[in-house]
């Protein structure tokens, strides 16, 4: 199963533009790249899923370069309801495997 | 959406105690949900796989005669968490999604926080 690799934390400012870029090199040709949200004490939240190019959404954009070995994030204009842990994962038949994610800290 | 609830949110109980966590899906069904465990500042670990109507599946170091699941119908699985020790405090999450045979993203419950005095 691919392996992901995020940094562990970020700070921002309100009102900023958020990429979180994350490697999956040795991502499988029918893998999917999916981003979830996690609040403290609450389940992982839906973001945004990928397999190629482009995919936009209301709260996300996910960016995936050609050879897919990597994914970025992008959150337009963070508030500081933003502030949580964002996990990447690469799945296939359902089975998910959380990496380390990256705790997101957006400042006023 | 496709909704996963799980019951109870929060139980504090005493060492050697069982406790019996709850995971449905509200609005759709599921041959197969997943439980994770969560310890404080740590990421999700996949504990097993829940199959309705057969053994669950568990992951490599989880002890299944510790954690018991049964998935007795396609909307509920549960998880019990038998004679209950300190070490086994945590949170335990629920996933499932509507089309097990497609790429959809899973649904995760709001967790249950377990402590064990």
């Amino acid at each position: 199963l691919a392996k992901t690799t995020q940094p562990i934390s970020m700070d921002s400012y309100e009102g900023q533009e958020v990429n979180i870029t994350c490697s999956h090199n040795n991502i499988a040709t029918n893998d999917y790249i999916t981003w979830y949200q996690q609040f403290p004490s609450q389940g992982p939240r839906f973001i945004i899923q990928g397999y190629k190019t482009k995919v936009t959404n209301e709260v996300a954009s996910l960016f995936i370069p050609a050879d897919r070995k990597s994914s970025t994030l992008s959150l337009p204009r963070v508030s500081l309801s933003d502030t949580a842990v964002y996990y990447c994962l690469i799945y296939n038949f359902n089975k998910f495997y959380f990496g380390s994610g990256t705790k997101l800290n957006v400042k006023p | 959406g496709a909704v996963v609830s799980q019951h109870p949110s929060w139980v504090i109980c005493k060492s050697g105690t069982s406790v019996k966590i709850e995971c449905r899906s509200l609005d759709f069904q599921a041959t197969t949900m997943f439980w994770y465990r969560q310890f404080p500042k740590q990421s999700l670990m996949l504990m097993a796989t829940s199959n309705e109507g057969s053994k669950a599946t568990y992951e490599q170091g989880v002890e299944k005669d510790k954690f018991l699941i049964n998935h007795a119908s396609l909307t509920l699985s549960t998880l019990t968490v038998t004679s209950a020790h300190p070490e086994d405090s945590s949170f335990y999450i629920c996933s499932a999604n509507e089309d097990e045979d497609s790429v959809q993203p899973q649904h995760f419950g709001d967790g249950t926080r377990l402590s064990i005095l």
